[in-house]
């Protein structure tokens, strides 16, 4: 079955870059999803990349995917304190998403 | 537009009863998806549903039912409620079946 895996906790000082990995399981998945979680909230759609790209930019966000090694990234540039959130990758099923346990980064003043 | 909303927010139950929460769809939308998020977990799949009929099920036992209206607005009900139960549960809509998900803020149950 699909299986999506994230390290737990990122840490990084304000105005770096931080970056997210993900690693998925299955190769058939039409998108890959990046969603971000803020304390007691709902999932926001940050960004998502289509299976047959290797790279997608959206100001601030640089998705990169290894289809080979089935490994997905997500980099923030210029990191700020809004962005210390629990970040979920996902995979697509037949109708639904797979979810990795999600990576909670801090971002330090 | 209005985006995904549930209702309740919280939702205090004990053990052994029957809980039901609602969820209204992005305007334009006609697939609704649930979702059971544990604390420290990620969203795990319970069902969807499009245009009214269920779409697909996740390992999740009977007692987890549901209900779409000819509105795209959605019902999770959840009977014999267990300490288990006790999670935030998160609606996300979406234009087709296998479209981009767009998730409500969800309502947590907790359960004694």
């Amino acid at each position: 079955g699909e299986d999506v895996e994230q390290s737990l906790f990122l840490s990084v000082r304000e105005g770096d870059s931080s970056v997210i990995n993900c690693t998925y399981t299955d190769s058939s998945s039409t998108y890959l999803y990046w969603y971000k979680q803020e304390p007691g909230a709902g999932l926001q759609l940050l960004t998502y990349i289509f299976s047959n790209m290797d790279m997608k930019q959206d100001q601030r966000l640089t998705v990169l995917l290894n289809k080979k090694d089935k490994h997905l990234s997500l980099r923030i540039a210029d990191t700020q304190t809004g962005d210390s959130a629990i970040y979920f990758c996902a995979e697509t099923g037949a109708n639904n998403l797979f979810f990795g346990t999600g990576t909670r980064l801090t971002v330090i003043p | 537009e209005t985006g995904v909303t549930q209702s309740p927010t919280h939702l205090i139950k004990t053990r052994g009863q029957q809980v039901t929460l609602r969820c209204s769809s992005q305007s334009g939308h006609n697939t609704v998806s649930w979702y059971q998020q544990a604390l420290g977990q990620g969203p795990q799949f319970i069902f969807q549903y499009y245009r009214e009929e269920e779409n697909g099920r996740g390992n999740f036992p009977p007692r987890f039912s549901g209900l779409q209206f000819p509105n795209y607005s959605s019902e999770l009900n959840v009977n014999a409620l267990e300490l288990d139960d006790s999670a935030l549960y998160l609606c996300a809509s979406s234009f087709q079946r296998s479209d981009t998900q767009y998730f409500g803020p969800g309502t947590r149950l907790t359960v004694l």
